[in-house]
């Protein structure tokens, strides 16, 4: 069975500083997608970024990068230059085919 | 505790057809969310309910789609006509909103396949 996890459930930055999440899986497929999610006070799901896992290549959105190990099933966000509108819950995500995995989420604040 | 249960777990029908997504959320959760999810887009969110009433459904893509929660223990989400490319996995899920974030629990999901 597939897990993900999460194994920082707060963290704390400052504004502008760089933060990295981690996120590791659990799987024996070979074609399967990863995503992270925001969740702002909002409380709706917003996608980050994805990532294929065929794709060698790290997927890269603006601020937000991920470094993709895949043969150590890692999947970490960076988030660079940090801004207060950041702060929010993080989920990783494992999707393949139907299913689709949460972590149990990374509570960041970004302090000013 | 039971989760969020969502029914049925694949539908596959033909195009025109109606079709409808059920989900009982977790007792004692009084939001109620529900996504489309594909390979793509990942998880679009469709509709939100507060207290079983709507609180945002702009991301309902058009007037085809519908979606009720007539009790605090039942939502449906409608489709009529169906198209083919509404084919995706669809996702409902509750939560218990008081103040701040609090975490959402997923169904496994409706896998709708339209021909």
């Amino acid at each position: 069975a597939q897990t993900v996890t999460q194994s920082q459930p707060e963290m704390s930055v400052q504004e502008a500083e760089t933060v990295t999440l981690s996120c590791t899986y659990d799987t024996s497929e070979s074609n399967y997608y990863l995503f992270w999610y925001k969740q702002p006070p909002s409380r709706q799901m917003i996608l980050v970024i994805r990532q294929e896992a065929y794709k060698q290549q790290n997927a890269t959105e603006n601020r937000f990068s991920v470094n993709f190990q895949k043969a150590a099933k890692s999947f970490s966000l960076k988030i660079s230059d940090s801004q207060l509108g950041d702060t929010a819950m993080y989920f990783c995500a494992f999707v393949s085919d139907d299913k689709i995995i949460f972590g149990k989420g990374t509570r960041l604040h970004i302090l000013p | 505790d039971a989760g969020v249960i969502q029914s049925p777990r694949h539908e596959v029908t033909e195009m025109g057809q109606e079709v409808t997504l059920r989900c009982k959320p977790i007792s004692g959760h009084n939001s109620l969310f529900w996504y489309r999810q594909t390979m793509m887009r990942g998880l679009e969110l469709l509709i939100y309910f507060n207290n079983n009433v709507p609180i945002d459904d702009s991301g309902m893509p058009e007037d085809r789609f519908s979606a009720k929660m007539p009790n605090a223990s039942f939502s449906t989400l409608k489709i009529q006509p169906s198209e083919p490319r509404d084919s995706a996995v669809y996702f409902c899920a509750s939560s218990f909103y008081r103040d701040g974030n609090q975490p959402q629990h997923f169904g496994d999901g409706t896998r709708l396949s339209i021909l």
